[in-house]
């Protein structure tokens, strides 16, 4: 069973545009979600979240956690056509020190 | 920038063949990881490692996988007898001393193409 669903699967936006990338997770012991930006091979490390409510930002890039609801989004404001890539969430568990990743989304600023 | 360097970057191997993926992680980290990725397909863990033995493993990582760290420097993961199936992007993966549920740094990728 997927622990971590990321939508939308794809998604094919305009440079200049806000997107927002959702990703949900169900799991016991969670300890931190995290997010990845996924280019032509490796996973870059983006935003770590353990707490809810409280922002992280870099950039045109932001991220919030809900862990009441149990999800997080990402936030892409004034995006670039160096935005293009897959973006994959990650959850870690407080047992264990594995990342479940979900299926990413693939974004694709065209100019 | 220190970062977590994988070789080779392509792999092609015949079915039945041993295959060892070679990995130097971040220097002053102590957690290591495999992951990897069949195209199309989510990034799956496979193993960790902390402290010269296994510390946690799917139930991708069977008999056939076996990891190591041979000297100060490396991380290898071997396949004994590679199957069709085992074609992936395999990612090497560290992290920090008491960070191991935090961020881990990943390295560019080993593309194995098992024919």
């Amino acid at each position: 069973e997927d622990k971590v669903v990321q939508s939308p699967l794809s998604l094919v936006v305009h440079e200049g545009d806000t997107v927002t990338l959702n990703c949900s997770y169900e799991v016991t012991n969670f300890r931190s979600l995290l997010w990845y930006k996924q280019e032509k091979k490796a996973p870059t490390f983006l935003f770590m979240l353990t707490s809810s409510g409280i922002e992280k930002k870099s950039g045109r890039l932001s991220s919030i956690l809900d862990k009441k609801e149990l999800f997080s989004i990402l936030n892409i404001t004034a995006t670039q056509t160096g935005d293009s890539a897959v973006y994959l969430c990650a959850v870690s568990l407080e047992v264990g020190n594995q990342f479940y990743f979900g299926t990413g989304t693939s974004l694709t600023v065209i100019p | 920038e220190p970062e977590v360097t994988q070789t080779p970057s392509h792999q092609v191997t015949q079915m039945g063949q041993e295959v060892i993926l070679r990995c130097v992680p971040i220097s002053n980290h102590l957690y290591f990881y495999w992951y990897r990725q069949i195209l199309g397909q989510k990034v799956e863990f496979l193993v960790s490692f902390y402290n010269n033995e296994i510390s946690e493993k799917s139930e991708i990582f069977d008999d056939q996988f076996s990891v190591e760290r041979p000297d100060g420097s490396n991380f290898t993961l071997k396949i004994r007898s590679t199957k069709l199936e085992d074609s992936a992007m395999y990612f090497c993966a560290s992290s920090e001393p008491r960070r191991a549920q935090h961020e881990a740094f990943f390295g560019q990728g080993t593309r194995l193409t098992v024919v």
